[in-house]
C-alpha cells in the first residue's frame, strides 16, 4: 500500500530552539497533507492543511508563526516547531491523501518531539 | 455534542472473541468511514475504507456502516492478542481532513 514517511521519529530539543519535521509520500504524489498532532491516550488533534504550492490552512487555536507549514513539493511537508516549548511536547504526525477526491487518506509513523 | 463519538474503553477480550467497535456520528454531510488501528507510539494505520451502507469484509475484519442511524461498526473475528491496539473511527467529506473519533483501546487477553 501507499507509504508515508516522517522523519525524525523522535527528537529531543532544547527550550527556545526549532526544529524541523518531514513528512514524505513515498510513491505517490499528494497534493494535500494534514498535520496532526496527539497527547497520550487521546485522539488525534488536525493542526492545519497542507497544500502543495501554496499556504497551509490552520486549525482555530494553532499558531501559524509557531507552527510552520511548507508544502514545497508533491512528495514532501515540512512542519518547524519555532521556540519550541516543554509545551510544545507531544506526537507529532502527518498524513497524505491519495487520489483525486482525497479519501483515502495514509498516515506517517509519526515523530515524537521532547522538549527539555 | 462531539460530530464523531467512539466508546473509549478499554474493551479487554479473551483471544478468539468477536470483537465489536461502534463509533455513531452527527453530520450527514460525512461522505466515507474509515477504521485505523494504532498501537502504542505509532502513527494509525489504515484498516478499512467504505463509502456507503451495508457491509465491508476483509479478513477477519468487517467494517459496517447504517447510514440512516449515523452509527459504523467494526467487527474483529478470531481475535489475537496482536489486536490489542487503539481503534480509531473516521469520516471524511471530499479532500478535507478526516473527523476522528476519541478511538478505543482494546486489549486481547492470551
Amino acid at each position: 500500500g501507499a507509504v508515508v514517511s516522517q522523519h525524525p521519529s523522535w527528537v529531543i530539543c532544547k527550550s527556545g530552539t526549532s526544529v524541523k519535521i518531514e513528512c514524505r509520500s513515498l510513491d505517490f504524489q499528494a497534493t494535500t497533507m494534514f498535520w496532526y498532532r496527539q497527547f497520550p491516550k487521546q485522539s488525534l488533534m488536525l493542526m492545519a492543511t497542507s497544500n502543495e504550492g501554496s499556504k497551509a490552512t490552520y486549525e482555530q487555536g494553532v499558531e501559524k508563526d509557531k507552527f510552520l507549514i511548507n508544502h514545497a513539493s508533491l512528495t514532501l511537508s515540512t512542519l518547524t516547531v519555532t521556540s519550541a516549548h516543554p509545551e510544545d511536547s507531544s506526537f507529532y504526525i502527518c498524513s497524505a491523501s491519495l487520489g483525486d477526491s482525497g479519501n483515502t487518506i495514509y498516515f506517517g509513523e509519526g515523530s515524537w518531539l521532547t522538549v527539555v | 455534542q462531539k460530530e464523531v463519538e467512539q466508546d473509549p474503553g478499554p474493551l479487554s477480550v479473551p483471544e478468539g472473541a468477536i470483537v465489536s467497535l461502534n463509533c455513531t456520528y452527527s453530520n450527514s454531510a460525512f461522505q466515507y468511514f474509515m477504521w485505523y488501528r494504532q498501537y502504542s507510539r505509532k502513527g494509525p494505520e489504515l484498516l478499512m475504507y467504505t463509502y456507503s451502507s451495508g457491509n465491508k469484509e476483509d479478513g477477519r475484519f468487517t467494517a459496517q456502516v447504517d447510514k440512516s442511524s449515523k452509527y459504523i461498526s467494526l467487527f474483529i473475528r478470531d481475535s489475537q492478542p496482536s489486536d490489542s491496539a487503539t481503534y480509531l473511527c473516521a469520516r471524511g467529506t471530499g479532500r478535507r481532513a478526516l473527523t476522528f473519533g476519541s478511538g478505543t483501546r482494546l486489549q486481547v487477553q492470551p
